[in-house]
């Protein structure tokens, strides 16, 4: 079963901007793993913001983008807000199971 | 308004099986388009895949935890049911269920936490 690495943790200055990255032990990320990402803020459900890569939902902000870079599946925030502080997951489908990211814990300062 | 809960025990022995339900509403799983799947997360630790069910009741299982799972459907009652078998220690978590759709994990249930102790 694949490995999937997020950054541990993140700080970002809000109105900057930061790209959050997801890789798996297997090979390259591709759109062929349809990259999800979700954003969890304490004692919540995760919330789904970005599937298939770059497809947002009728609720994600703005400024949540999805995308591949350098064989991984990437999550830009732009204008940070302060309540984008939370744990972001990535979650990647291999063949017929789904592996999810470490999480990325964002702190906003 | 599709929504999802989950039900169950909140407390279960060591080698013991827990069965979990997941109630939906406003989505029919009866088609290979639809999903449901369970997702779990230990206290203060990540989230980690553990089962899928389509409407067509084609079923798919976290290797890791392949042989401790079961996950059915009850089309007629809206219901989703995961058993997992050998409860330990280290299952204690919040038990998630969620629908999936167009490749997307899109709407959750609120969780139910479940701890297992002697």
């Amino acid at each position: 079963q694949a490995v999937v690495t997020q950054e541990p943790s993140l700080t970002v200055s809000p109105g900057g901007a930061v790209t959050l990255t997801c890789a798996s032990s297997a090979a390259a990320v591709t759109s062929d793993n349809w990259p999800n990402w979700f954003q969890q803020k304490p004692g919540q459900a995760p919330r789904t913001l970005i599937y298939r890569t770059s497809h947002k939902h009728s609720w994600t902000p703005a400024r949540f983008s999805g995308s591949l870079l350098g064989g991984k599946a990437a999550l830009t925030l732009s204008g940070v807000q302060p309540e984008d502080e939370a744990d972001y997951y990535c979650l990647l489908y291999f063949g017929g199971t789904w592996v999810f990211g470490g999480g990325t814990k964002l702190t906003v300062l | 308004q599709i929504t999802l809960k989950e039900s169950g025990p909140t407390l279960v022995k060591p080698t013991q099986t827990l069965t979990l339900m997941c109630t939906f509403s406003g989505f029919s799983l009866s088609t290979n388009e639809v999903a449901v799947g369970w997702i779990r997360q230990p206290p203060g630790k990540a989230l980690e895949w553990l089962a899928l069910i389509y409407g067509d009741d084609d079923k798919r299982y976290s290797p890791s935890l392949n042989n401790r799972l079961t996950i059915t459907k009850d089309t007629s009652r809206n219901q989703v049911v995961l058993t997992m078998t050998n409860m330990d220690p280290v299952d204690t978590a919040t038990y998630f269920c969620a629908h999936r759709q167009d490749s997307s994990f899109d709407l959750w249930g609120r969780g139910t936490l479940v701890s297992v102790s002697s």
